[in-house]
């Protein structure tokens, strides 16, 4: 069966980096875009980054251009988040998620991980 | 960039009513729309895609429908496992993905 599970949140101070990742298992890997989906303590999903099934193109949220780099490892069936310049508003459950489709524009999302904390804080 | 506003913000109704989420975007995206429910300190799970198609799995209880700017989400006979935090989300354009600000359901 399809599982997704992330991994590498913490506590980083502000203005560090961290790298989130999300290894799947159950479908291949390489036929399908992927997403990260944020939430923070209390509040609604954002949408984060998407990549394309073969990684040639990414897309990203305004409140994160710059900053966060997406990629995604077909050996390893991993997909990345590089979280550079951390801020306090980062701070969120960072979800990653199955596309329905193989384009970044994305479609829906059908499988997505339990989530891992990431906490921006001195 | 398009805006995805829902409404209400949060509702309350009892068990066996009939409950009816909207969803408007800002310019028409088709039916270029999913619904998810959120149940408290769980994972958001995928209802309908494409404004009206059911997700494998998901009782027939729920149904959605809409085109162009105007999409709604209704729950025929309300169940206490209803009890959950609903988003809208727009597809298909760039910026690829937009969900609403949610709707919280509880049980009156």
């Amino acid at each position: 069966q399809v599982q997704v599970v992330e991994s590498g949140g913490g506590v980083v101070q502000p203005g560090r980096s961290l790298r989130v990742s999300c290894e799947v298992s159950g479908f291949t890997f390489s036929s399908y875009a992927m997403h990260w989906v944020r939430q923070a303590p209390g509040k609604g999903l954002e949408w984060v980054a998407s990549i394309s099934y073969d990684g040639s193109n990414e897309y990203y949220a305004d409140s994160v251009k710059g900053r966060l780099i997406i990629s995604r490892d077909k050996s390893k069936n991993t997909l990345y988040l590089q979280m550079n310049s951390l801020r306090g508003e980062d701070t969120a459950v960072y979800y990653c998620a199955r596309d329905m489709g193989y384009s970044a524009y994305g479609r829906a999302l059908d499988y997505w991980g339990q989530g891992t904390l990431v906490t921006v804080s001195s | 960039d398009i805006q995805m506003t829902q409404s209400p913000s949060s509702l309350s109704a009892s068990v066996g009513d009939r409950v009816t989420i909207t969803c408007r975007a800002s310019q028409a995206i088709s039916n270029y729309l999913a619904w998810y429910q959120q149940k408290p300190g769980k994972v958001p799970k995928l209802l309908i895609y494409a404004a009206s198609t059911l997700q494998s799995g998901v009782p027939s209880r729920f149904s959605g429908s809409g085109s162009g700017t105007d999409f709604t989400l209704t729950i025929i006979s309300l169940l206490p496992e209803d009890v959950a935090t609903y988003y809208c989300q727009k597809y298909g354009s760039a910026p690829p993905l937009t969900f609403g600000g949610g709707t919280k359901v509880e049980i009156k």
